[in-house]
């Protein structure tokens, strides 16, 4: 089975610094990684996604992420905060190319300070 | 882009009613999936659902729980008899198989 692990349950940050949300990953097989953003009263949105290749992903609304398997981890950035970036942010897993059920974390609620 | 839809966006029902949850998926979507986020909680995989049968389902999907495609668009979650615990906010999702999810809305659930 695998898990996913969301440390900070809040982060705050000024606008214009440096957003870190960190993610780490439990999987006995090959993960597939993924960000999903819930804006309120929304849905989730996919940020981005790792399955194989580059481990560096970019993905929507400046964000990137880093696959390192080696601290199974799977941390999202972005250079510099802005406004609307506050959200909730989901961090998740699944092992399945196909019928891909997706294992999330608890999330990070992401707060910008003007 | 296409979009999933889900209906009703809010449904209040009193404990031991049926409801029923519906979702239009993305038009040439295989896959479809419920999941379930109760108030301040993670996500939660619900069940998911592929070539008109049920693919896998977590352990909270118990047999008060039933999907169907009843009409190859609409995409339903029916709960058969609500518990107070059922009160969550409930996400459709359907995906072609390339490991893209798309969810809908959501809808949320009170149970009184």
């Amino acid at each position: 089975a695998q898990s996913v692990t969301q440390l900070g349950s809040h982060v705050s940050v000024s606008e214009g610094a440096l957003v870190l949300l960190r993610c780490n990953y439990s999987s006995s097989v090959p993960p597939y990684l993924f960000w999903y953003v819930q804006y309120p009263n929304q849905g989730l949105q996919l940020l981005l996604k790792y399955t194989t290749g580059a481990t560096l992903v970019k993905g929507i609304n400046g964000f990137e992420a880093e696959f390192k398997k080696s601290e199974t981890s799977f941390h999202l950035t972005k250079p510099s905060a802005h406004m609307s970036d506050a959200a909730e942010y989901f961090c998740a897993v699944s092992v399945d190319f196909g019928n891909e059920k997706l294992t999330f974390g608890t999330g990070t609620r992401l707060t910008i300070i003007p | 882009e296409p979009e999933v839809t889900q209906t009703p966006s809010h449904q209040v029902t009193q404990m031991g009613q049926e409801v029923i949850l519906r979702c239009v998926p993305i038009s040439n979507h295989l896959y479809f999936y419920w999941y379930r986020q109760i108030l301040g909680q993670k996500v939660e995989f619900l069940v998911s659902f592929y070539n008109n049968e049920i693919s896998e389902k977590s352990e909270i999907f118990d047999d008060q729980f039933s999907v169907e495609r009843p009409d190859g668009s609409n995409f339903t979650l029916k709960i058969r008899s609500t518990k107070l615990e059922d009160s969550a906010m409930y996400f459709c999702a359907s995906s072609k198989g390339t490991s893209k999810q798309y969810f809908g809305p959501g809808t949320r659930l009170t149970v009184t």
